[in-house]
């Protein structure tokens, strides 16, 4: 069974640029969340989608969104980035929504210049 | 142990001896937890899970010991190999209809051979 794969895997984007990346999750799994790991703060949560509505969201500004689509794939979008926004962006999935293994990919390695 | 900042702490362990490697979780009304492998790279790779009504899970060559009276989680690993050689998360959850996991800052562990 395939993991959990994210697009592209690196990105360098310009301050005050937007972003979009790509998560599709194992097959079967309804749930993707996203997280955000940096050497400062570690592995934080973003939120989280399932049946294509957002369920759950960490502290985070209204910069940071996304979505889910029908097949259950999800992008994330990071809008007006600041240096800050420099990290790894992580997925997870997991077959329904609650206590489960949660899967992630490899992330996607965002450089904001 | 916990840190902060970009050192994370570090256990050194010589090949073939037994690891633990201790995690302090935050949330008294967490459910569900989760220990994490991450190496160079990669995203978190899942090791074993473990919900608050048992004190111990076991795995292939790995161990998980929970304490709720004191908020406590280990992860012990057998044999220990140089493969074994990464970051080590512990995550925990709060249960119900909630995918969201908080993270631990990290241990690295050194495997010396």
């Amino acid at each position: 069974k395939a993991g959990v794969t994210q697009t592209p895997r690196y990105l360098i984007k310009t301050r005050g640029q937007q972003v979009t990346l790509s998560c599709s999750p194992i097959s079967g799994h309804r749930s993707v969340s996203w997280y955000q790991q940096t050497p400062g703060q570690g592995l934080q949560f973003l939120f989280e989608y399932f049946s294509e509505t957002q369920r759950n969201k960490g502290n985070f500004p209204g910069r940071f969104s996304g979505r889910q689509f029908s097949n259950s794939r999800s992008e994330m979008n990071v809008s007006t980035l600041e240096l800050g926004d420099s990290a790894l962006y992580l997925c997870a999935s997991t077959r329904q929504r609650g206590a489960y293994e949660q899967y992630f990919g490899p992330g996607t390695r965002l450089t904001v210049t | 142990g916990e840190s902060v900042g970009l050192h994370l702490p570090t256990l050194s362990v010589q090949e073939g001896d037994n690891s633990i490697i201790n995690c302090a979780y935050s949330n008294s009304a967490s459910d569900y937890f989760i220990w994490y492998k991450q190496e160079s790279g990669k995203g978190p790779q899942f090791i074993i899970d473990i919900r608050s009504n048992m004190d111990k899970r076991q795995g292939q060559r790995v161990t998980v010991l929970l304490n709720k009276t004191v908020k406590h989680l280990s992860l012990q690993i057998a044999a220990t190999q140089p493969g074994d050689s990464a970051v080590y998360f512990c995550a925990e959850n709060i249960g119900g209809a909630n995918s969201k996991l908080t993270f631990g800052k990290g241990i690295t562990l050194s495997v010396r051979p």
